[in-house]
């Protein structure tokens, strides 16, 4: 079935260290989109991908790394820069491709983050 | 002021009973509206388009005012199924990403 992967779903991390969030999709989608949740607040954009080799910071791209080397990848990094990482981290695709947002993003089941 | 605005709740109602959102908008511009709905501790799912005449899908309508700038989420006959977070989106046609409001939390009881 098509969808979104993504994983670990559960990860914990000291501080100082960098964590990769994987987010895979076999939707042949275009775009891809790294958002933050925090309790009670919104999702919160932090890097998004209109096309393979090509990715453009969001709101909150401090702290955060990404790429894009292949359709279907498209991996989060959290550096030790980010101050606040614990959160709960969401990957979506759409079929973008230069249109327009249709509005419908189809997300993953998310990461949760935490840092000790 | 934020860009995409909702009343985070909760609203508790009982079953069958009728709950409207509403949720404001602050860029003039903006081109596309949906309303989306998560679970507990799930990921977001696309509930609607709303569209500038107003839409219905079964027991969930929703309406647009472009003059007063904001969208509405109406769920007649509320089920125990629909407890939720409400997600109220918002795409501007400079953008080419959403943004996403905090959400209304639902709860239907028994």
């Amino acid at each position: 079935d098509g969808g979104i992967t993504q994983s670990p779903k559960y990860l914990f991390r000291k501080e100082g260290q960098n964590v990769t969030l994987s987010c895979e999709q076999n939707l042949n989608h275009d775009a891809m989109y790294w958002y933050r949740q925090d309790p009670g607040q919104g999702l919160r954009l932090i890097y998004y991908s209109q096309i393979v080799n090509d990715f453009q910071k969001g709101d909150i791209a401090e702290g955060y790394s990404v790429s894009r080397e292949k359709k279907e990848s498209f991996p989060l990094t959290v550096t030790s820069a980010q101050k606040n990482p614990t959160a709960f981290y969401l990957c979506a695709s759409s079929m973008g491709g230069g249109r327009p947002a249709t509005g419908e993003l189809f997300f993953g089941e998310g990461s949760r983050l935490t840092v000790l | 002021r934020k860009e995409v605005e909702q009343d985070p709740g909760p609203f508790n109602v009982p079953e069958g009973a009728t709950v409207a959102f509403n949720c404001t908008y602050s860029n003039s511009a903006s081109q596309s509206f949906f309303w989306y709905r998560q679970d507990c501790r799930k990921e977001p799912k696309l509930l609607m388009s709303v569209y500038s005449s107003g839409n219905e899908d079964g027991r969930f309508t929703a309406q647009l005012n472009r003059a007063s700038q904001y969208i509405s989420l109406l769920i007649r006959d509320s089920k125990l199924s629909d407890s939720a977070t409400y997600l109220c989106v918002v795409n501007w046609s400079s953008a080419r990403q959403l943004t996403f409001g905090s959400g209304t939390q639902l709860t239907v009881l028994p």
